[in-house]
């Protein structure tokens, strides 16, 4: 089965520092994994996606994740952290035979300035 | 253009009821999911339709049934609601399924639906 842990219910950094979100995954085979934003009272965004191609990938607004199938981990990360990046984060893996995706619990971001 | 829009944004229905919540696909995109958001989780997938047909189905109860219409628009219903099913509703759309796997949905702001 296909399901994905993100390690941290809420993290807190303070502007200009970095961001680490962490999530492991587990599957049977290789996985396609997305992390996807939610800003208060919007709709999930697309941050980014790995599809078995580089293992680093680079997002939108200066995010990537590393996918390390030695750990099973897809962490995302953001060298400064902007005020705007406080909002709450999800690691996503896709279903296998199946037309859906798995959310992990969420990481509440906070950004103190 | 448009991106997903549904409606209504809130909703709030008494136990036992029926519920209609509606979703309108970015235009071209041809095929709509449903995902249940309860407070403090991450989405939980319900339904995906392409073409007018249902193409999977989460592991919800026959109380939940969706259609997809001619034009892409689709409509999740919910039957004798329960407290559990407050959540926020959102709907995905992608120009064919496979393309929302691949390469990300675009969601809408959903329906936030209170059951009291």
């Amino acid at each position: 089965a296909q399901s994905v842990t993100q390690l941290d219910s809420h993290v807190s950094v303070s502007e200009g520092t970095p961001v680490l979100l962490r999530c492991n995954y587990s599957s049977s085979y290789s996985p396609s994994l997305f992390w996807y934003v939610q800003h208060p009272n919007k709709g999930l965004q697309l941050l980014l996606k790995y599809t078995s191609a580089a293992t680093l990938v680079k997002g939108i607004n200066g995010f990537e994740a590393e996918f390390k199938k030695s750990e099973t981990s897809f962490h995302l990360t953001k060298p400064s952290a902007h005020m705007s990046d406080a909002a709450e984060y999800f690691c996503v893996v896709r279903g296998l035979g199946a037309n859906n995706l798995f959310f992990g619990t969420g990481t509440r971001l906070t950004v103190i300035p | 253009d448009a991106g997903v829009t549904q409606s209504p944004t809130h909703l709030i229905k008494t136990r036992g009821q029926h519920v209609t919540l509606r979703c309108s696909p970015i235009s071209g995109h041809k095929s709509v999911s449903w995902y249940q958001q309860v407070l403090g989780q991450g989405p939980q997938f319900i339904f995906q339709y392409y073409e007018k047909e249902e193409r999977g189905r989460g592991n919800f109860p026959d109380r939940f049934s969706a259609r997809q219409f001619p034009n892409y628009s689709s409509e999740l219903n919910v039957n004798a609601l329960l407290l559990g099913d407050s959540a926020l509703y959102l709907c995905a759309s992608s120009p064919r399924p496979g393309d929302g796997l691949n390469y990300g949905y675009t969601f809408g702001s959903g329906t936030r639906l209170t059951v009291v």
